[in-house]
């Protein structure tokens, strides 16, 4: 069993639709990232949480420390939402354990 | 500069070459990060380096890879007697400090023929 767990594993959505993407995991942790990886492969770090909920934009990132649980939601998803979003959470000696990412496709 | 940079981009070499990938974190940034993303495969973590020193070395897959960073900015990772089992997009990242946001860089694309 993988310490992090991503499902779905692929999502697809039409514009405008709300999006949930979940991650749990098995160990303690410091902080849990969310990430994003466009197509071409590139990758951006959206947020880095250790209790709560952050807002950026569209997205919403939130965290269940007691649970172990987090989830990533995109309010008013667009076809340039469409990539790989990836949990990881920062476990000992500052070591990021990844999940193995969601594919998100958002089609017009 | 105004990001992460790697060096080079893309590199094929033979099996049993060695090859040596550079980053080039952004500057003021002490933490520094290598992963792995093997083709179809997730994020792997290899190696962190808080200044010039590495902690943490227990990511690297076997003995043949090596990383070092010197002056607590530019950090190179060696592969020795490359295997294709190699193959893969190796990625740095950065951050002011490693409880910080990390930034990532491009990634070089390496494949072992």
């Amino acid at each position: 069993k993988n310490e992090v767990e991503q499902s779905p594993q692929n999502l697809t959505a039409q514009e405008g639709e709300f999006i949930t993407i979940n991650c749990s995991y098995s160990v303690g942790i410091s902080a849990l990232h969310w990430l994003q990886q466009h197509p071409g492969g590139g990758i951006v770090s959206l947020f880095m949480l250790s209790s709560g909920k952050k807002k950026h934009g569209r997205l919403i990132a939130t965290i269940n420390i007691q649970e172990k649980h987090s989830s990533l939601h995109i309010t008013a998803s667009h076809p340039r939402d469409s990539a790989v979003y990836i949990c990881a959470v920062r476990w000992t000696a500052d070591k990021l354990i990844f999940g193995t990412g969601t594919r998100l496709q958002v089609f017009p | 500069g105004a990001g992460v940079s790697q060096s080079p981009s893309n590199k094929v070499t033979e099996k049993g070459k060695d090859v040596e990938l550079r980053c080039d974190p952004i500057s003021g940034h002490t933490a520094l990060y290598w992963y792995r993303q093997s083709l179809g495969q997730g994020l792997e973590f290899l190696i962190y380096f808080q200044g010039n020193s590495a902690p943490d070395k227990s990511g690297l897959p076997s003995d043949r890879f090596s990383a070092e960073r010197t002056g607590g900015s530019v950090s190179t990772l060696t592969i020795q007697r490359t295997q294709q089992e190699d193959s893969a997009v190796y990625l740095c990242a950065s951050s002011l400090s490693s409880q910080e946001t990390q930034y990532f860089g491009p990634g070089t694309r390496l494949l072992v023929l």
